[in-house]
């Protein structure tokens, strides 16, 4: 089915692990985004990519790493998971350069840090 | 730089209740602009939009104006369900740069029967 995936819907981890939050899109979208929502937070961009191979930092990138080598694919890694990252992720894309088109969301992956 | 502001809430109303849900926007040029629902567990969905001023979006009985005078983009509907209960979100989309979009903190409504 057309749309965008995020996989796994939740995840528990323990601190210092690495792991790995994926997102895939079937409409090759040139954007991709990754955001994090906490309570008093709202949404908060982590990352995002204009293509394949060209990414950059968002707002709160620290602890995390993204790769982007097919225009469908945007995984997210916390290389040394803290409980600060416990949070709601949700991957987005968008087509570039249209004003009328705004992002489309994953529904999302609850990562819990223990 | 863009910034969004959204009343805060959350806000309660009764079934059939009247809603208007505040939203100004500072950014330069011309934006388009959007509201965005989150029902409970699930990501963000595109509610309606609009990309020029006086433009009116609408969708499933919500209404939005484009007021580029008031820099408003106020979200309304004329009779809530319970069904409606969800985290509503305005953002806007400026020209030039990457395709960002600012939002802002979101909007609980909670509709009792």
């Amino acid at each position: 089915d057309a749309g965008i995936t995020q996989s796994p819907r939740y995840k528990i981890t323990e601190t210092g692990r690495q792991v790995t939050l994926m997102c895939h899109q079937t409409w090759s979208h040139s954007y991709m985004f990754w955001y994090r929502q906490d309570l008093g937070h709202g949404l908060r961009l982590i990352y995002y990519s204009a293509a394949a191979d060209i990414t950059d930092k968002g707002e709160v990138p620290d602890g995390y790493v993204v790769s982007r080598s097919k225009t469908e694919n945007f995984p997210l890694t916390l290389e040394s998971a803290t409980r600060s990252q416990t949070s709601v992720y949700f991957c987005a894309s968008s087509e570039a350069g249209r004003r009328d088109y705004g992002y489309t969301f994953g529904s999302g992956t609850r990562l819990t840090v223990v | 730089g863009d910034s969004v502001t959204q009343m805060e809430g959350p806000v309660t109303l009764s079934e059939e209740a009247f809603l208007t849900i505040n939203c100004t926007y500072t950014a330069t040029g011309y934006p388009s602009l959007f509201w965005y629902v989150q029902y409970p567990g699930e990501g963000l969905q595109l509610l309606l939009k609009a990309t020029k001023a006086d433009d009116k979006g609408s969708n499933k009985g919500f209404e939005a104006t484009y007021r580029k005078e008031t820099t408003s983009f106020h979200l309304e509907k004329g009779s809530v369900q319970v069904s409606d209960s969800a985290v509503y979100f305005c953002a806007l989309l400026n020209s030039g740069g990457y395709q960002k979009v600012t939002f802002g903190t979101g909007t609980k409504l909670q509709v009792i029967p």
